[in-house]
This record gives C-alpha cells, sequence and structure tokens, in this order.
C-alpha cells in the first residue's frame, strides 16, 4: 500500500501563475478530500468527492480554485490566477465511503508558496 | 462557524508525564471522533476514534474519553515520549470515512 500520494512535494510560483496540484488516491479508496492548512485557518476542507463525482465544494474559497477527478485514481486541485494569500500546505486524503469504517489516508501534502 | 474547538493550543510535558487534550463539538449529528497525529511534513495519521455509543477507548498509551451530554472529548497520552512529540487534531464526522471537521489543533512538546 503505497498510500495517498501527492505532487509535486513544494510549489515556488509568482502571483498571477496557474498551479495544478495532483493527488492519487489509495487504490479501492472511492472517497476523495482536498484539505487546506494553514497556521490562521487550521485545517480547511476544500471539496470531496465520492465515485469522482463532486459531492460538496462549499470550501473552495472562490472561482479561481477548482477541482477535477477524471477517474477513480487522480484528482486535480487547480488555482488560476494564484495569489499570495492561497500560500499554504494542501492535503489530499482518501478513504472508503459507505462502510462506515474507514478513517481518512491523508497524503504528505504540497506545500504552495505564492511570491 | 466554528464547529470543533480544541484547547490548548500548545503544551509542554514532562517524560513520563500525562498529556490532555480537550475538544467540545457543536453539531449533534456526529457520530464518529477521531484523533489524528502529525509530524513536521507529513499529512495528519490516524491515531484513535471513537463513537458515542462508549464512553472511553484505550489503546496502548492513549485514550479518548467521551461525554455526549456535555459534547465533549478528550484525549490523554500516558507515560509521554519524546517521540510523542507532534500537533494532534481532534475531528468529528456523521460517519467514518465522511468528511472530517477539525479542531484547531494542539502542538505537543515532550521534554526528555
Amino acid at each position: 500500500d503505497a498510500g495517498v500520494i501527492q505532487s509535486p512535494r513544494h510549489e515556488v510560483t509568482e502571483m498571477g501563475q496557474e498551479v495544478t496540484l495532483r493527488c492519487k488516491p489509495i487504490s479501492g479508496h472511492n472517497s476523495l478530500f482536498w484539505y487546506r492548512q494553514t497556521m490562521m485557518r487550521g485545517l480547511e476542507l476544500l471539496i470531496y468527492f465520492n465515485n469522482n463525482v463532486p459531492i460538496d465544494d462549499s470550501g473552495m474559497p472562490e472561482d479561481r480554485f477548482s477541482a477535477k477527478m477524471p477517474n477513480a485514481s487522480f484528482s486535480t486541485l487547480k488555482i488560476q490566477p494564484s495569489e499570495p494569500r492561497d500560500s499554504a500546505v494542501y492535503f489530499c486524503a482518501s478513504s472508503v465511503f459507505g462502510t462506515g469504517n474507514s478513517p481518512l489516508h491523508f497524503g504528505n501534502g504540497t506545500r504552495l508558496t505564492v511570491t | 462557524q466554528q464547529q470543533v474547538k480544541q484547547s490548548p493550543q500548545s503544551l509542554i510535558v514532562q517524560k513520563g508525564g500525562i498529556s490532555i487534550i480537550n475538544c467540545a463539538y457543536e453539531n449533534t449529528a456526529f457520530d464518529y471522533f477521531p484523533w489524528y497525529q502529525q509530524f513536521p511534513g507529513k499529512g495528519p495519521a490516524l491515531l484513535i476514534a471513537i463513537r458515542p455509543d462508549v464512553s472511553e477507548k484505550k489503546e496502548g498509551r492513549f485514550t479518548i474519553s467521551f461525554n455526549k451530554s456535555a459534547k465533549q472529548f478528550s484525549l490523554h497520552i500516558m507515560d509521554s515520549q519524546p517521540g510523542d512529540s507532534a500537533t494532534y487534531f481532534c475531528a468529528a464526522s456523521k460517519a467514518a470515512g465522511n468528511k472530517l471537521t477539525f479542531g484547531g489543533g494542539t502542538r505537543v512538546l515532550v521534554k526528555p
């Protein structure tokens, strides 16, 4: 079990640039979550998918953020255009929805710095 | 609206001591309460979890106490070790595997 795999681990970009974060969930998991972690706001849920379908995107801060899950093994979180206040660690997590017993498994995150 | 409140924000404990972290929730629909442990540069990892049909759950040196009427739960780390130094998050959801609402986190430092 390779765990949840996120790439890149670090991303430094300039304000106004497009940023794409990638996530590969654990094989067999059918729920995928994107969280953002900052000192000020802690861990915030941005969006989550069940069976590749977005269920709740109410945490997405604004239209500059978008997320897709084209298949069960891949998801992206895109920020366009990026702003300095988007600087944070972005985590992807996966679980098995519907069993009532599966915890969330987190990746090691992508640290995004927007200058 | 902060649905899960966690305290303290940080604590320092001597090796062998007891670390206690408290959380309170507001949404009575929550029925799954996990604790996550996070080391620097890593994602949070599940430590221990409880459901409201039990008042206490113990796994090794880690114990969750749950008070449904008060809508509070706590993590006790017995015989704290330097390797326990990490940030601990309480969380709540309507079911395991569902979206988690996290507390603000507690940074624990265990001094040797």
